[in-house]
């Protein structure tokens, strides 16, 4: 039973470049979500969507971060400017039947991302 | 807006030992509480989660309570091994949004 897939493991670029995480939830999961994780601010909810739509976006820092989820099973977060700030591990989670409120979520091994 | 503490942020104890991991939430209105584990650098793995309307769940030698009135929730770890080493992380669901704490970090020492 293959978990969350996110990719790349590790991304390493220079500011101002774009940069495209990806991820493929669990099959047959409706919800998906993006996560931050710093060690000032630790993990913070960027996005999430249910059945492909975004649903809340509140948590997206600036207009630079953009997410999609074009089907069910494939989800993109992009950073175009990158900035140093951006550098973070970047994790992606699913979950069955329902958004925030009622299911454990299941946690891809993340993307460890760097801007020099 | 919802604040999540973690006490203590670390904590190392002698193999066999019992222990407990507190949560603290300001606001009572929560969807559910979720404890996770995280390993170096992996994602994280759900432990346990409690719907509001439930006092405590258990899955093996974890025990996790919620206490909602007080804002409170502790995971208890019976007879820790080794491999309980790893940072432990509470996340309150409310509205749309997950508010995760900064994570307890354990050592079971052999």
């Amino acid at each position: 039973d293959a978990g969350v897939i996110q990719s790349p493991r590790h991304e390493v670029t220079e500011m101002g470049q774009e940069v495209t995480l990806r991820c493929k939830p669990i099959s047959g999961h409706n919800s998906l979500f993006w996560y931050r994780q710093t060690m000032m601010r630790g993990l913070e909810l960027l996005i999430y969507f249910n059945n492909n739509v975004p649903i809340d976006d509140s948590g997206m820092p600036e207009d630079r971060f953009s997410a999609k989820m074009p089907n069910a099973s494939f989800s993109t977060l992009k950073i175009q400017p990158s900035e140093p700030r951006d550098s973070a591990v970047y994790f992606c989670a699913s979950t069955l039947r329902g958004g925030v409120s009622n299911q454990p979520q299941h946690f891809g091994d993340g993307t460890r991302l760097s801007i020099l | 807006k919802q604040e999540v503490t973690q006490i203590p942020a670390a904590l190392s104890v002698p193999e066999g030992e019992n222990l407990v991991l507190n949560c603290s939430f300001t606001d009572s209105a929560i969807y559910n509480l979720q404890w996770f584990r995280q390993d170096p650098g992996k994602g994280l793995t759900s432990l346990l989660l409690i719907q509001s309307s439930q006092r405590e769940q258990t899955s093996g030698r974890l025990n996790a309570s919620l206490d909602k009135s007080s804002g409170r929730s502790t995971l208890y770890i019976a007879a820790s091994q080794p491999g309980d080493s790893a940072t432990y992380l509470c996340a309150v669901s409310a509205g749309n949004q997950f508010y995760f704490g900064t994570g307890t970090s354990l050592t079971v020492i052999p």
